[in-house]
């Protein structure tokens, strides 16, 4: 099936310095992927979705300036936070539409865990 | 704006049991998608069973059952002769199209050996 794969798994990060994360489809083509935050113990959070070759669209209350996205190819977006602070801890999941199956459910990566020292 | 609401924080269930997890969603749309994804402690988002709004038959997968009452907006999601290894929080989500998912709050289900 398909495969998204999220990188790092975990990361530590001083505060004030930027943090890169990857997703990768490695068997499909997205054109869209889809960046959600997970606090502690609470759902999925949609922060943006990131369009091949587009700019990204950011949910509301999102810092478009902090979580930079840019989906360069039709299989990789990456997600970075700049200048990190504390409360930008948390459990980051991308995920990514097969588009060639349409009606497809979103295959999600494996997540990165965030935390900002 | 579309909602998924899951009334249930938390569920048990003995093993081997038959446990109901319930789940509500609000949408003015008519062609959706809904489905049941479970996250082990290990957070990966595992698919456990999907449904297409326009289809009347409700999705089966091995011990997992939903049952969709799509003039309720009710989907809920039926674990038969539960294992230890379904123990896991489940959320339930929602799809329009090419769109994104929306999630429910979760339900955290504990299974008793």
């Amino acid at each position: 099936g398909a495969v998204v794969s999220q990188h790092p798994s975990r990361v530590i990060c001083k505060s004030g310095t930027s943090v890169k994360i990857e997703c990768r489809s490695l068997d499909f083509q997205a054109t869209t992927m889809f960046w959600y935050r997970q606090f502690p113990k609470q759902s999925l959070m949609l922060m943006a979705t990131s369009n091949e070759g587009s700019k990204a669209t950011y949910e509301q209350g999102v810092e478009k300036d902090k979580f930079l996205i840019n989906h360069a190819s039709l299989t990789l977006s990456t997600l970075t936070v700049t200048s990190a602070h504390p409360e930008d801890s948390s459990f980051y999941i991308c995920s990514a539409r097969d588009q060639g199956t349409g009606l497809a459910p979103l295959h999600f990566g494996n997540g990165t865990r965030l935390t900002v020292t | 704006a579309q909602t998924v609401t899951q009334s249930q924080p938390e569920m048990s269930v003995q093993e081997a049991e038959t446990v109901t997890l319930s789940c509500t969603y609000d949408t003015s749309e008519s062609d959706y998608y809904l489905f049941w994804y479970k996250q082990p402690p290990s957070r990966q988002m595992i698919l456990v069973i999907r449904q297409e709004a326009y289809k009347q038959q409700n999705a089966t997968e091995n011990r997992f059952s939903v049952n969709f009452q799509k003039a309720a907006k009710s989907f809920s999601l039926k674990i038969s002769d539960s294992q230890l290894g379904d123990a896991a929080m489940y959320f339930c989500a929602y799809k329009v199209g090419n769109n994104d998912m929306r999630f429910g709050a979760g339900t955290r289900l504990t299974v008793k050996p």
